[in-house]
């Protein structure tokens, strides 16, 4: 069974500072990997797709990273501003089965400070 | 842009009541996903479906059911709602299965069972 785990469970920097988030999932067999920012309260919000042939992403400060192999990815956020602030779920989509069925991991709860 | 939008914010219902949640998309997307959210596990899949009238449980399908009569609309039951099933409720929306499958997900309905 899938599992993904993400480190740390919270995060606090100053604002400015380049981070790094990490993910890790046990079973290498997968379709892609999806990366959400969800804001309290509210739903998600898709950040980057990695297709399982791809290595990277990037959209605008934002380059997520896909190691398949270690069953590692990482979401890097660059300048980091306050309203980066938000809680940032990885989650994997298996190679087999129906209906892309994801497994997610259980969030980083960023916060940049002033 | 997807669009996916769920009937209530909030809803506060009281033990025993039946409780429909509703979740309609804009996109003419064949998979559909409820999932429940709560703190320190993270999102949990109830059940999806993957075309009109069809239907697959998902991890935790006890005390729920669903239904999908339209292609754009997937509703959750709660037939008999207890106060366990006090929940941030998530509704996602993907096409089908060969394209890119990122997931779009709707605000989230937050329940309370009194």
């Amino acid at each position: 069974k899938q599992e993904v785990t993400q480190i740390p469970a919270a995060l606090s920097v100053p604002e400015g500072e380049n981070l790094v988030l990490n993910c890790s999932f046990t079973d290498s067999a997968i379709y892609n990997l999806q990366w959400f920012r969800q804001d309290p309260g509210k739903g998600l919000t898709s950040l980057l797709l990695i297709q399982s042939s791809q290595r990277e992403q990037t959209s605008g400060r934002l380059n997520a990273s896909l190691d398949k192999s270690s069953g590692r990815s990482t979401l890097y956020i660059a300048a980091s501003q306050p309203g980066d602030s938000a809680t940032y779920l990885c989650a994997v989509r298996p190679r087999t089965g129906t209906a892309s069925k994801l497994t997610f991991g259980t969030g980083t709860r960023l916060q940049v400070m002033l | 842009d997807v669009k996916v939008t769920q009937s209530s914010r909030y809803l506060v219902k009281r033990t025993g009541e039946k409780v429909f949640l509703e979740c309609v998309q804009d996109m003419d997307h064949e998979n559909m996903f409820w999932y429940r959210q709560d703190p320190g596990l993270g999102l949990r899949l109830i059940y999806f479906s993957y075309d009109v009238k069809m239907k697959e449980k998902g991890d935790i399908p006890e005390g729920y059911s669903v239904s999908r009569e339209k292609k754009e609309r997937f509703s959750l039951i709660l037939e008999s709602a207890s106060t366990n099933q006090t929940s941030m409720y998530l509704c996602a929306s993907t096409p089908p299965s060969g394209g890119l499958n990122e997931q779009f997900f709707g605000p989230g309905t937050r329940l309370t069972v009194l």
